[in-house]
């Protein structure tokens, strides 16, 4: 079974540029999403898609990000403008189902570093 | 959410079991105890969960105090390959909870 997939594995942008990062689930996975993990911290979830639907976006800063999962299948994650403090790896997960029993498997992230 | 509590860091030889503990004092009666690890540059990877039985798979085992307070993970016999930070989470029973990481366990394994 082919595991979460993520591209790219890094970028480098200096700040106020964009930036999007793509992320394809597991298959038949209708639950995806998206983590920023600053180094030395656990990942923190940005977003939680159920199909093309957006299930929880509260610690998405909207002003700056922004994400879709048009088809129900895979997804992109945007920054525009970038700021220094956007500097992490940007990881996405995905699950068969949401609730607590369920396991969620992630891929092997994006770092980012903004200049 | 409910919070835990775990050491910084700990240390083992390897091929010898390892004991990872967590406190989380303030569980409620439907969170999942669940334990993720994350090896050096990948994503966390899930390794077990349970609510208050002990339970067991091919990567380790979940202890859980009668209480649940607390729990402990046990890697029978570990390998270099373990050497990963640890997260111990709570997790919510219902639909649409969250997976919320602290800081976790770092473990080294010596040779």
């Amino acid at each position: 079974e082919a595991g979460v997939a993520q591209s790219p594995r890094y970028k480098i942008i200096e700040k106020r540029q964009s930036v999007a990062f793509w992320c394809n689930p597991i298959s038949g996975h209708a639950t995806l999403y998206w983590y920023q993990q600053i180094l030395g911290q656990g990942p923190k979830l940005l977003i939680q898609f159920q199909n093309n639907g957006v299930v929880d976006d509260s610690q998405l800063p909207k002003d700056r990000f922004s994400a879709e999962r048009l088809k129900g299948v895979d997804s992109t994650l945007k920054i525009q403008p970038a700021k220094l403090e956007d500097s992490a790896v940007y990881l996405c997960a995905s699950s068969s189902g949401t609730a607590g029993t369920y396991e969620q498997y992630f891929g092997p992230g994006t770092r980012l570093t903004v200049t | 959410d409910a919070k835990t509590t775990q050491p910084n860091s700990m240390e083992s030889n390897e091929e010898e079991p390892v004991h990872l503990p967590c406190n989380h004092s303030t569980i409620s009666g439907t969170d999942y105890i669940h334990w993720y690890r994350q090896l050096p540059s990948q994503g966390p990877e899930y390794v077990i969960h349970g609510l208050t039985s002990n339970v067991n798979n091919r990567m380790a085992s979940l202890a859980i105090a009668e209480d649940r307070k607390s729990s402990t993970l046990i890697l029978h016999r570990a390998t270099l390959r373990d050497a990963a930070v640890y997260y111990c989470i709570l997790r919510a029973y219902g639909a649409n909870s969250k997976l919320t990481f602290g800081k976790g366990i770092t473990l080294s394994v010596r040779p």
